[in-house]
């Protein structure tokens, strides 16, 4: 049973809208990081954190912004959503140097 | 922006044959290895995993490889049963670069009655 939750599974918004995809995770992980993923690609690190105010930009450049005020969650947000940024976006968390626990993502269109 | 993953490898495999995935990665300082498999709508779920000092590791019908000579590893799957149907990613880790894993391309395993 994963103990990383990320809201809305599902989310279709108009252009120009400002959102934010939710991941909390329970396991008290100190690493967290965003995964972008379209169906069936490899998955690209966008965003990634290693603790509380720590915050980083990954290999894949994006336009979303994240936070970390909490050792629990991790949100990412969109400030004006565009076609462009409909994708798959997958949270994780990791401890220590052990593999990563996936949440089951949220799938984002942007009409 | 989305695309169809029409570029996405696919191996078809009889249920009860065994199935290998393979997979290269690029960086030789890379340290840790895992494979994942991801089913349609869910997010990428952990399988194995092998550390660099090791070249092979097994676990319930799953054995990876590692051969850093050629920077090449494998997932080799027993008995492939059609809950195996799935896509499944190799990513490597650099604990020296931060614990960021990167991801390889993924392969479809379509397992046929």
């Amino acid at each position: 049973e994963a103990d990383i939750y990320q809201t809305p599974r599902y989310l279709v918004i108009g252009t120009g809208k400002k959102i934010t995809l939710e991941c909390s995770q329970t396991m008290g992980h100190d690493k967290m990081y965003w995964y972008q993923q379209d169906p069936g690609m490899e998955l690209h690190l966008i965003h990634y954190s290693y603790g509380v105010n720590s915050t980083e930009k990954g290999d894949l450049s994006s336009e979303s912004t994240v936070s970390r005020i909490r050792t629990e969650h991790f949100p990412l947000t969109l400030e004006s959503a565009r076609p462009s940024h409909t994708s798959q976006y997958l949270c994780a968390s990791m401890n220590r140097g052990d593999g990563y626990t996936f949440g089951s993502g949220t799938r984002l269109t942007v009409v | 922006g989305e695309s169809v993953g029409l570029h996405l490898p696919t191996l078809s495999v009889q249920e009860g044959d065994n199935s290998i995935i393979n997979c290269a990665y690029s960086n030789s300082a890379s340290d840790y290895f895992i494979w994942y498999k991801q089913e349609s709508g869910k997010g990428p779920q952990f399988i194995i995993d092998i550390r660099s000092n090791m070249d092979k590791r097994q676990g319930q019908r799953v054995t990876v490889l590692l051969n850093k000579t050629v920077k090449h590893l494998s997932l080799q799957i027993a008995a492939t049963q059609p809950g195996d149907s799935a896509v499944y990613f190799c990513a490597e880790n650099i604990a020296a670069a931060g614990n960021k894993l990167t991801f390889g391309g993924g392969t479809r395993v379509l397992v046929k009655p």
